[in-house]
């Protein structure tokens, strides 16, 4: 059983904190990593996706990678209300079309 | 560039009654098409999955079924709905080269069951 797990939250930072949000994963042959915010009510939107062991950057987004360790993380730099979301980890095994999802973390930023 | 249209954005239908979602993906070829459940709070629910016209894969045992009629088309049906159906309807796509491709959602459909 492929498992992903993210801790519910909510996550509660200030402005202009930096957010910090943790997955793990119990598959070793995972391959793929992918970050999504969804706001209340909306639709999941793909943020980060990841693929080799380190840092990747995009704008105010690092996602961070770890395969020895199996953990995957989404870091959010200078923080702002309109990040507060639920932010969805997503893991795909090389060779599969179902990414295996966490069931999310809630993040608030408050002013 | 690609775009996924998925309608209606809500519904609420009577127990027993029929349904269909209707999901088309614009700007590609040969996609890899989803449908997922969201139950209030909960965490995404894999239903079906295709790789192609009339291929389809589902993962959970219910009262719902998929068809791929087109490439580009993927839609959701029930011949009665339950209460427990209510939920939020999202249909996906994926590029089909290289299981590296991450998914993309529509908007999603609010179906709420009277």
């Amino acid at each position: 059983q492929k498992e992903v797990e993210q801790n519910s939250g909510p996550l509660s930072v200030p402005e202009g904190a930096i957010a910090s949000l943790n997955c793990t994963y119990s598959d070793r042959g995972s391959q793929s990593f992918f970050w999504y915010r969804q706001y209340s009510g909306k639709s999941p939107e793909l943020i980060m996706s990841i693929y080799s062991n380190g840092d990747k950057e995009d704008g105010r987004f690092t996602a961070q990678l770890n395969k020895a360790s199996q953990y995957v993380s989404l870091l959010i730099r200078d923080s702002q209300p309109s990040d507060s979301a639920t932010y969805l980890c997503a893991v795909k095994e090389g060779g599969s079309y179902i990414p295996t999802f966490g069931r999310g973390t809630s993040l608030i930023v408050h002013p | 560039s690609q775009t996924i249209h998925q309608w209606p954005a809500t519904l609420v239908q009577p127990v027993g009654s029929p349904l269909s979602l209707e999901c088309t993906v614009e700007g590609t070829s040969n996609p890899n098409l989803y449908w997922y459940r969201q139950a209030a709070g909960r965490g995404l629910q894999l239903l079906f999955y295709s790789v192609g016209i009339g291929q389809i894969s589902s993962e959970v045992p219910q009262n719902l079924s998929a068809s791929r009629p087109q490439d580009r088309q993927f839609i959701l049906s029930s011949k009665k709905l339950l209460l427990s159906d209510s939920g939020f309807y999202l249909c996906a796509w994926s590029q089909t080269q290289g299981a590296i491709q991450p998914q993309h959602f529509g908007d999603g459909t609010r179906l709420s069951i009277l």
